[in-house]
């Protein structure tokens, strides 16, 4: 059973626009949201991380917003560039536990 | 530090013969993750270790996968026989219990004919 749920699957972005993922959790004992970032035949890597007590973090042109009434965090990538193509995954987890629950991961192109 | 190292980076196996993946988390680090990805699931944690301690292996598939973590700066996943099914990209990451973040080594794709 998937615990984080991720939207879109695939995003087509022009170069300068803003990219925007989406997703959604169930389990209100996460307390942990962070999206990685994954260039093909590479690991994932931190993008940014946020915990409920802020509505938004902001890392350069990559901003998270989070809705805890909603369980919902999605993240905006200001002014997209085609080096950001890349799949990215949103994830969370317990602060009791360090174990990440991972969304399926969205593939984007930023074309030029 | 090189960051978590995976060895072999690629391995193409038969059906029914033993794969073993290795890894090798950072320095310091006492949390290892050991997780599968492919395109239908996705990125799946398989198991998970504290200070070389089994902590979670609820995602561990079947009985035919194992894992060990002998001492701190080594870690195996052992599949016993191999399957199609099991082909995949299978990651090794570490984290500190001061932090969050978890550093993902480069992976190492299985192929099961």
């Amino acid at each position: 059973q998937q615990q984080v749920k991720q939207s879109p699957q695939s995003l087509i972005v022009q170069k300068g626009g803003i990219s925007i993922i989406n997703c959604a959790y169930e389990n209100t004992a996460f307390d942990y949201f962070p999206w990685y970032q994954q260039f093909p035949g590479k690991g994932p890597a931190l993008l940014i991380a946020i915990r409920p007590d802020v509505s938004e973090k902001k890392e350069g042109r990559f901003t998270i917003s989070f809705n805890k009434s909603a369980k919902q965090f999605s993240l905006h990538i200001m002014d997209s560039q085609p080096g950001d193509s890349a799949t990215y995954f949103c994830a969370a987890s317990e602060n009791s536990g360090y174990a990440l629950n991972f969304g399926k991961g969205t593939s984007l192109l930023v074309t030029p | 530090d090189a960051g978590v190292i995976q060895s072999p980076r690629h391995e193409v196996t038969e059906m029914g013969q033993e794969v073993t993946l290795r890894c090798k988390p950072i320095s310091g680090h006492d949390y290892l993750f050991w997780y599968r990805q492919t395109m239908m699931r996705g990125l799946e944690l398989l198991i998970y270790f504290n200070n070389n301690v089994p902590i979670d292996d609820s995602g561990m598939p079947e009985d035919r996968f194992s894992a060990k973590m002998p001492n701190a700066s080594f870690s195996t996943l052992k599949i016993q026989p191999s399957e199609p099914r099991d082909s995949a990209v299978y990651f090794c990451a570490s984290s500190a219990t001061t932090s969050n973040e978890q550093f993902f080594g480069p992976g190492t794709r299985l192929t099961v004919l």
